[in-house]
Order: structure tokens, then C-alpha cells, then sequence
């Protein structure tokens, strides 16, 4: 069964910084891998996505990397703002829309 | 277009009862797929339906059922409900069941069971 594990639990940064949080996961045998945002007691907004034949992929401030033979993603924030303050998930997907979720990075951005 | 709708928003239900939530998939979206989020921890995996088939399933009790309608709309059904039910139970579409899919969340369903 697939483990995913995100580290730190819990991330508080001056605005402006650079940060990266991290994921890592047990099977390497993905289909792909998503980055989320949740904001508290909402769903989830896809961030990224990719797949498992891509290194990286950007959106604006965001970059995230994936080496699918490590079991490891990074997902960097740029110049973080306090609209990013909200709790980052990252799945794996390895089967039919089935994805494995960690307990996710809660970020605060402090004005 | 809108995106992924999930009724009702909250719910409480005490224990021992039935509950239904519903989800109605983006537009175009062939695909449904249900996921239980207890707080603090990331969301699992309970359900996958496609074209009124059931395509995938979790590792939940059979008190959870769930089912897809023609208009490719789905039900989530909870009998016996326990307190541990208690959870966001979030909904999320695609357009296919191709395996490394895109899928989009809804808002989810908060339920609460005393």
C-alpha cells in the first residue's frame, strides 16, 4: 500500500521568503502526482500535476519536482504571500483516480 | 462552467442513522469518485464510479454504498453511522477512468454525527 509522508507538519515564514516543501512516497509506481491546496474545511484545489515520465512543472510562483525512482517530490513556493497561508497536500496516483494523500504541510505566511 | 457541486454543505445526523450525500460531476465528466477526510489527516480513497459501474473501492465497511446515475450524478449512502464517520467527505470528477487522470475536487460535505 502506498505511504506518503510530507515534511514539515506544520511551516511559518516572514512574506517574501522562498520555501519548498517535501513529499515522499513508499511505491514508485505512479501514474502521476498532484499537488493540492486546502484551505480550512474546504476542498481541494489542484495546484499541479505531473506525470510520471516529467521532471517538473511551474505555475507562476510555483515549481514542483518529482524523481519517481527516489520517491520524492518538492513542491517551491516563490516569494510567498499571505494568501498562500493553507495546508499543502501532495498524491501519488497509482491506480483508476485513486489517489494516496499525506496529512499535508500547513503553511502560514506572516505579513 | 461550473465546477464540481456537492449537497448538502453540513450535515448532522446522530448515531445509528442513514445519510445520504450527492455530487454532481463538472460538465462532460464521465467519472466520480469520493474520498472521507477525518481532521488532520489527508483524504482516503472510499470510492471510484464509472458510467454507473463501480471501477474502484477503498478499504471502508459495507455500510458505506454509493452509486451513479445516468446523468453521471452520484450518491454516497452511510448506514449505522458511527461517530468516526464523522469527516469532510469530498467529491471529485473526470473526464474518464484513464489512469493518471486529472481529477477536480468538489467543496465536500461536513458531516457530523453525535
Amino acid at each position: 500500500k502506498q505511504e506518503v509522508t510530507q515534511i514539515p507538519a506544520a511551516l511559518s515564514v516572514p512574506e517574501g521568503e522562498n520555501l519548498v516543501l517535501n513529499c515522499s512516497f513508499t511505491d514508485s509506481a505512479i501514474y502521476n502526482l498532484q499537488w493540492f491546496r486546502q484551505d480550512p474545511g474546504k476542498g481541494l484545489t489542484s495546484l499541479l500535476l505531473i506525470q510520471s515520465s516529467q521532471r517538473e512543472q511551474t505555475s507562476g510562483r510555483l515549481n514542483a519536482s518529482l524523481d519517481k525512482s527516489s520517491g520524492r517530490s518538492t513542491l517551491y513556493i516563490a516569494a510567498s504571500q499571505p494568501g498562500d497561508s493553507a495546508t499543502y497536500l501532495c498524491a501519488p496516483q497509482t491506480g483508476a483516480n485513486n489517489l494516496f494523500f499525506g496529512t499535508g504541510t500547513r503553511l502560514t505566511v506572516i505579513p | 462552467d461550473a465546477g464540481v457541486t456537492q449537497s448538502p454543505t453540513h450535515l448532522i445526523k446522530t448515531r445509528g442513522q442513514q445519510v445520504t450525500l450527492r455530487c454532481s460531476p463538472i460538465s462532460g465528466h464521465k467519472s466520480v469518485s469520493w474520498y472521507q477526510q477525518v481532521l488532520g489527516q489527508g483524504p482516503q480513497f472510499i470510492f471510484q464510479y464509472y458510467e454507473k459501474e463501480e471501477r474502484g473501492r477503498g478499504n471502508f465497511p459495507d455500510r458505506f454504498s454509493a452509486r451513479q446515475f445516468p446523468n453521471y450524478s452520484s450518491e454516497l449512502n452511510v448506514n449505522a453511522l458511527l461517530l468516526g464517520d464523522s469527516a469532510l467527505y469530498l467529491c471529485a470528477s473526470s473526464l474518464t477512468s484513464t489512469w493518471g487522470e486529472k481529477l477536480f475536487f468538489g467543496s465536500g460535505t461536513q458531516l457530523s454525527v453525535l
